[in-house]
């Protein structure tokens, strides 16, 4: 059974600075996305990752990924509060098309 | 950019009663849809993975008979709620897959919030 973690499960942040989310799964992956959750809103896809290595980046938000340790990072870089809002990792088991979400990641931008 | 309806976006309803909720892809053809619940300050838990003109496969733990699903065409799934009772309230999202098996994206729509009294 696949199963994906994240950690922190809450970020506190303060304008300006830099943080990291972090999405561990337990079994090999297809491919590995990022969405953004605003309250009482659906999900915003942010990025996917389909290979080791790769990285993407979107503004202030770097994601990557390594197969290998079954690990991707959600970096996020000079904080601002626009960005305030819950973060999810989900992972696709390989040659599957489901996807299992990791526990999310609320993050508040404090000023 | 491919987009997805739901409807109602809310809905309150009195225990007992049957709840359908629509999702439809409105600019693609969906091979495969799916549907999650989402408790308050929790994760989206898969329900259900829907392909046209076949019944739906349900994840370990979800009643079929409770949650019925229907996908009549390429575009439109339906879950109804049956026999709604206050611990079903939650916020209901529904995804539509389309593309090849390695390139597949899902896409998701805006939720339905169902509240049971």
């Amino acid at each position: 059974e696949l199963k994906v973690e994240q950690n922190p499960l809450f970020l506190s942040m303060q304008e300006g600075k830099n943080y990291t989310i972090y999405c561990n799964y337990s079994t090999t992956s297809d491919r590995l996305y990022w969405y953004r959750q605003d309250p009482g809103k659906s999900l915003e896809s942010l990025f996917v990752l389909l290979s080791n290595g790769a990285v993407k980046q979107e503004g202030r938000l770097m994601a990557s990924l390594d197969t290998k340790a079954r690990l991707s990072t959600l970096h996020i870089t000079a904080a601002v509060h626009d960005l305030s809002a819950t973060y999810f990792c989900a992972v696709v088991k390989a040659a599957g098309n489901k996807l299992t979400f990791g526990g999310g990641t609320r993050v508040l931008v404090k000023p | 950019g491919a987009v997805v309806s739901q409807h109602p976006s809310r809905v309150i309803c009195k225990s007992g009663t049957s709840v359908k909720i629509e999702c439809r892809s409105l600019d693609f053809q969906a091979t495969t849809m799916f549907w999650y619940r989402q408790f308050p300050k929790q994760s989206l838990m898969l329900m259900a993975t829907s392909n046209e003109g076949s019944k739906a496969t349900y994840e370990q733990g979800v009643e079929k008979d409770k949650f019925l699903i229907n996908h009549a065409s390429l575009t439109l799934s339906t879950l109804t709620v049956t026999s709604a009772h206050p611990e079903d309230s939650s916020f209901y999202i529904c995804s539509a897959r389309t593309g090849t098996a390695f390139t597949d994206t899902q896409y998701f729509g805006p939720g339905t919030r169902l509240t049971v009294l």
